[in-house]
């Protein structure tokens, strides 16, 4: 079975811009959350959207958002870019709410410049 | 207020060495899961293993064992015989039931394994 997915792999922008990251789950997983993993740290928690609705969201501001679609697959965005967004951007799968097991796909880097 | 604490921020060892990485977690909820994640330099983060907070028993798998403590808010995770493919950054986590999505990441210990 194919493991998480995420496009791109890499995306360099321009402070301002607004950028669009996806995902697709483990098949029969439902619910996805997305992490932000600024070098050197841990990931911080950003959303989980579970059955295609919000499930909880971090300490991330309104210019993040995001959404599941009915396939389960999910788009992150991010408005008017700073460079401190720069960061490996993590999706996890896993099939219930509570992560008991999550599955992370390779990452999207992003580079804001 | 919740909080995981890696106090190791790097490690290295001459392989065949055993090593253990220490992870200490804050939170009053009584009902919570403890993670380690596994980083290796290709970016994506490895699921090793989940604990319950009512299973205090410690688990071995294979090389890997980990020992948990409530007592001392502890889950510690040693490799013994250490092999340079270990090298890798680790995390210990925490997820709370009450909070259900979150996790929390401590801040990783990168750990080096030198032939």
């Amino acid at each position: 079975d194919a493991g998480v997915t995420q496009s791109p792999t890499h995306l360099i922008k321009t402070r301002g811009q607004h950028v669009t990251l996806r995902c697709s789950p483990i098949s029969g997983h439902k619910s996805v959350s997305w992490y932000q993993q600024v070098l050197g740290q841990g990931p911080q928690f950003i959303f989980q959207y579970y059955e295609k609705e919000e499930r909880g969201r971090g300490n991330f501001p309104d210019r993040f958002s995001a959404r599941q679609f009915p396939n389960y697959s999910s788009e992150l965005n991010v408005n008017a870019l700073l460079l401190g967004d720069s960061a490996l951007y993590l999706c996890a799968s896993s099939l219930a709410q509570q992560p008991y097991e999550q599955y992370f796909g390779p990452g999207t880097r992003l580079t804001v410049t | 207020a919740q909080k995981v604490t890696q106090a190791q921020t790097e490690i290295s060892v001459v392989e065949k060495e055993d090593v253990t990485l220490d992870c200490v977690y804050e939170t009053r909820d009584t009902t919570y899961y403890l993670f380690w994640y596994k980083q290796p330099p290709s970016g994506e983060l490895v699921f090793l293993i989940r604990r319950n907070s009512f299973d205090e028993q410690n688990e071995i798998s294979g090389r890997y064992s980990w020992n948990f403590q409530k007592s001392t808010s502890s889950f510690n995770f040693t490799i013994t015989a250490s092999q340079v493919v270990d090298s890798a950054v680790y995390f210990c986590a925490l997820n709370l039931y009450s909070s259900a999505s979150k996790i929390i990441f401590g801040s990783g210990t990168r750990l080096s394994i030198r032939p």
